[in-house]
């Protein structure tokens, strides 16, 4: 099974400001990982896939980068709505799908 | 409108059943797998289960082997959990989530609300 870490578990961050989350795999994954959002009571939202490729709607202020086993998702001006747990998730070699344990951004 | 509405959860004791449904609309449920995965109170998300839509490929979560059951109503548009010997372990927000594949990257595209299963006795 691979096994997602992220850092940090909480990230303060002010409005306006980037916000920088990171992930890694436990064996190499390729581009094979994407990215949710997820807001308590609310659905999870798929943000990024492959990487670095934003979903359907997704603003341009997501990012991510990243290959092998160390990714990132930066959010460059965080805006209101941005705060929320985010989680990585690979792809590579399933089952099992594995998560990261999430980054929590909250406002600083 | 494309969306997913789980609906079953509730409270139950140990070793007792459940029945999770997850009703489809706005889109082609025989063209998508599906998913389970559940969110235990102050914990992260987790893989529990897949169907395929196309080879009739299932997965469990190596925990959940022998308990958990998943299948689909084509007819109904529809996905179910059967949960046997439910354990504390298993309270948990359940979601069902729709397997779509762009390109060769593998995405969970639509998500339900979610569900909430408590097992306590």
């Amino acid at each position: 099974e691979i096994v997602m870490t992220q850092s940090p578990a909480t990230l303060s961050v002010s409005p306006g400001e980037r916000a920088t989350l990171s992930c890694r795999a436990s064996q190499i994954v390729s581009t094979n990982l994407a990215w949710y959002q997820h807001k308590p009571g609310q659905a999870p939202r798929l943000l990024i896939y492959g990487a670095f490729t934003r979903a359907t709607g997704v603003p341009a202020r997501f990012s991510g980068s990243g290959s092998g086993t160390e990714f990132t998702l930066t959010i460059s001006s965080l805006q209101s709505e941005d705060f929320a747990v985010y989680y990585c998730q690979q792809y590579h070699n399933w089952p099992p799908l594995t998560f990261g344990g999430g980054t929590k951004v909250e406002i600083k | 409108e494309v969306q997913l509405v789980e609906s079953g959860g509730g409270w139950v004791q140990p070793g007792g059943s459940l029945r999770l449904s997850c009703a489809a609309s706005g889109f082609t449920f025989t063209s998508h797998g599906m998913n389970w995965v559940r969110q235990a109170p102050g914990k992260g998300l987790e893989w529990v289960s897949y169907i395929s839509s196309s080879t009739g490929s299932i997965y469990y979560a190596d925990s959940l082997k022998g308990r958990f059951t998943i299948y689909t109503d084509h007819a109904k548009s529809s996905l179910y959990l059967q949960m046997n010997s439910l354990r504390d372990e298993d309270t948990a927000i359940y979601y069902c989530a729709r397997e779509t594949f762009y390109d060769f990257d593998y995405t969970m595209d639509v998500w339900g609300q979610g569900t909430p299963v408590t097992v306590s006795s």
